[in-house]
């Protein structure tokens, strides 16, 4: 298992709820992404890591976002108090350093009722 | 400031004949250019990417695409569709000298019938 796994893949929250999506890099890469894909669009960035660094939160929508790597490894997402809006599916990447391939996880796909 | 734009959010070939994805787009910098195949339930795929050497970029699965400078383009082209190719499709520019974050267009739906 090489590639950038993430968990759950499916999500189903009430609004309201908090939820964390989990993120396992490549081993080994530098540069770790998460991205937000609505139906029927690209992706679009949110926040961007070097090792447990958070370089970039500029794409974050609200103040509900929030994401971490401690360790420079496993990233998490956590969206508080979620709203409908917030459905999509929740990309994320890993690269060995800023600017090379991203290598892409199968996302998750959050569901707000 | 970088954009994107796919024209035509749905393309329908069928299988042997040309593909041809559209993108062109805007960069204040010299650009990188990149395009991704997704399949459903899966995450992005690179196909193939320009970072300012060869203009004719080749990629897998036997696609190729041109930068173009003069037009803002960077159209995906395959000459013999497969069945296998029908997919979505994104191209996306990341500005040399920044932060690598690419930003993609919307995607193209690519449909291959019989």
């Amino acid at each position: 298992g090489a590639g950038v796994s993430q968990s759950p893949r499916y999500k189903v929250a009430k609004r309201g709820q908090d939820v964390a999506l989990r993120c396992d890099p490549i081993s080994g890469h530098v540069s770790l992404f998460w991205y937000q894909q609505a139906l029927g669009q690209g992706p679009e960035f949110l926040t961007y890591f070097q090792n447990e660094a958070q370089l970039d939160k500029s794409g974050l929508p609200s103040d509900r976002f929030f994401a971490e790597r401690p360790e420079g490894s496993v990233s998490t997402l956590k969206i508080q108090r979620t709203q409908q809006e917030d459905s999509a599916v929740y990309l994320c990447a890993s690269s060995f350093s800023a600017g090379d391939e991203q290598f892409f996880g199968p996302g998750t796909r959050l569901t707000v009722l | 400031a970088q954009s994107v734009t796919q024209l035509g959010s749905h393309v329908s070939v069928s299988e042997g004949a040309l593909v041809l994805l559209r993108c062109n787009y805007s960069s204040s910098v010299p650009p990188y250019l990149f395009w991704y195949v997704q399949y459903p339930n899966q995450g992005l795929q690179l196909l193939l990417k320009y970072t300012s050497a060869a203009t004719l970029v080749k990629g897998i699965n036997g696609f190729e695409a041109e930068f173009k400078k003069s037009e803002t383009s960077f159209h995906l082209t395959k000459p013999s569709a497969h069945m296998s190719d029908a997919a979505e499709y994104f191209c996306a520019v990341s500005e040399t000298g920044g932060s690598y974050i690419p930003t993609f267009g919307r995607g193209t739906s690519l449909i291959v019938h019989p």
